[in-house]
C-alpha cells in the first residue's frame, strides 16, 4: 500500500456517460496530480492541486475537471465519454518540494 | 508532450546481468527521477538525483545525470526476474508548478 488510495480501481461505463475518479493522497500531502495512461500517449499529466487550489493544467480535454476538497482529498470527472478515454487513471501526491512522488495504483475506465 | 525519452523501449537481459537504460530530456530540470511500474499497476518512485547532482546510489540503482547533455541513466545491477518492469524517468523543471513530466518508457525483462 503506498498510502495513495484510488477508487474505483476498475471501471466500464458507455460512451456519452459520466464518471467520477477519487484520490485520497498519502497523510500530509498537499499536492495531488492526476496522469492518464494510454498505450499510444503514455504517461500524460492532466492537472494538479495544491491545498485545495488549481496549481498546473496539463494536456486535460474540456470535458474533464477536477476538484481538490478540504479533506485534500481529490475527484477527476470525466464527462461525455468516449472510446478514446479508455485508460488508466493515476493519482499521485507529494509532500515537500525535491522529494519523489507517491502514486495511487490506479483506476483502469473502460469505455464501451 | 513528453519531456524525456528512454533509450532502448525495450531491453530483455539474463538473470544477474546489468541493465542499463538511459533517458534524455529536453529542457533544463530542477531534478529527474526514475519511477518504476509493473504491468498495469501503479508506479513506485525509485531515485531522485537533483540537477546539482552527478551520481546517486540506492542499493543495486546507479543513477547518473548530466546536465550538459541533458542526459541520466539507470544501471540495475545483478538484476532479478523481479526487476521486470517498465522503467520510466521524469523530470521536474524549475518554472512554475512541481509537476512530474514522463518519457515513453524502457520494457525491462530479466530472463530467468
Amino acid at each position: 500500500d503506498s498510502g495513495v488510495t484510488q477508487t474505483p480501481k476498475h471501471l466500464i461505463t458507455a460512451t456519452g456517460q459520466r464518471v467520477t475518479l477519487r484520490c485520497s493522497p498519502r497523510s500530509g500531502d498537499l499536492s495531488v496530480y492526476w496522469y492518464q495512461q494510454s498505450l499510444d500517449q503514455g504517461l500524460q499529466f492532466l492537472i494538479q492541486y495544491y491545498n485545495g487550489e488549481e496549481r498546473a493544467k496539463g494536456n486535460i480535454l474540456e470535458r474533464f475537471s477536477a476538484q481538490q476538497f478540504p479533506d485534500l482529498h481529490s475527484e477527476l470527472n470525466l464527462s461525455s465519454l468516449e472510446l478514446g478515454d479508455s485508460a488508466l487513471y493515476f493519482c499521485a501526491s507529494s509532500g515537500l518540494l525535491g522529494y519523489g512522488y507517491t502514486f495511487g495504483s490506479g483506476t483502469r475506465l473502460t469505455v464501451v | 508532450s513528453q519531456q524525456g525519452e528512454e533509450d532502448p523501449q525495450a531491453l530483455s537481459i539474463q538473470e544477474g546481468e546489468n541493465a542499463t537504460m538511459n533517458c534524455s530530456y529536453k529542457t533544463s530540470i530542477n531534478n529527474l527521477q526514475w519511477y518504476r511500474q509493473n504491468s498495469g499497476r501503479g508506479l513506485v518512485h525509485l531515485i531522485l538525483i537533483r540537477s546539482n547532482e552527478r551520481e546517486k546510489h540506492s542499493g543495486r540503482l546507479r543513477v547518473t545525470l548530466d546536465t550538459s547533455k541533458k542526459s541520466s541513466s539507470l544501471l540495475i545491477t545483478a538484476s532479478r526476474a523481479a526487476d521486470t518492469a517498465s522503467y520510466f524517468c521524469a523530470t521536474v523543471v524549475p518554472q512554475g508548478a512541481q509537476k512530474l513530466v514522463f518519457g515513453q518508457g524502457t520494457r525491462l525483462t530479466i530472463n530467468p
